[in-house]
């Protein structure tokens, strides 16, 4: 499995733009990247997917580069309630395979 | 919509006991996870069910065991509980699509357990 690095924490003020980056310099040709948000005491919660280029959807942006190394979560216009850990994981999709969970980014925001 | 469904959601038990969790899944979902997060830790795999056949295990310990039953909701059983299995245990389910559809697993609201 590619193993994932991403920084231990971060912190924002509510309103900005968050970019989470992520290196998997081992991602192998079938991998896609998969980010998860966990709140304390709560299951993990998916946010977004993406196997190469740029993924959007109603709550975050996957931009991946060509040689897929790496790949930037970015939470527009974050809010109080966007604190939480994040955790970019990296696997084959489509199959009954387990999630591995690295060391996620605790995200501070505050106001 | 429905979600994974826990329980119990809380159970204190005491050393060398026993204890069994239960995880329904989201209906029509034909895969179940097992994951353990212990304090201040990141969540760990444990065993995954796929169609009531077990599909994958993780650092299970030997004192656990798991199965998925015919309405597809499974159960993790836990004996000669120790201190160190105090934790936060999730139930995961997903539905296996083909290749390059959007693949998620759905996280229930997870059991505490504590032992004493």
């Amino acid at each position: 499995l590619a193993k994932t690095t991403q920084p231990i924490s971060m912190d924002s003020y509510e309103g900005q733009e968050v970019n989470i980056t992520c290196s998997h310099n081992n991602i192998a040709t079938n991998d896609y990247i998969t980010w998860y948000q966990q709140f304390p005491s709560q299951g993990p919660r998916f946010i977004i997917q993406g196997y190469k280029t740029k993924v959007t959807n109603e709550v975050a942006s996957l931009f991946i580069p060509a040689d897929r190394k790496s790949s930037t979560l970015s939470l527009p216009r974050v809010s109080l309630s966007d604190t939480a850990v994040y955790y970019c994981l990296v696997g084959e999709a489509g199959t009954a395979s387990k999630l591995t969970f690295g060391t996620g980014t605790r995200l501070q925001v505050t106001l | 919509a429905a979600g994974v469904i826990q329980s119990p959601r809380h159970l204190i038990k005491e050393k060398r006991e026993t204890a069994t969790l239960k995880c329904y899944p989201i209906p029509r979902h034909d895969t179940v996870y097992w994951y353990q997060q212990g304090p201040g830790q990141d969540p760990q795999f444990l065993i995954s069910f796929y169609e009531k056949m077990q599909s994958d295990k993780g650092s299970i310990p030997d004192r656990f065991s798991a199965q998925q039953f015919s309405d597809y909701h499974s159960e993790l059983n836990m004996s000669s509980l120790e201190l160190g299995d105090s934790a936060l245990y999730f139930c995961a389910s997903s539905l296996t699509d083909g290749a390059g559809e959007i693949y998620e697993q759905f996280f229930g609201p997870g059991t505490r357990l504590t032992v004493l």
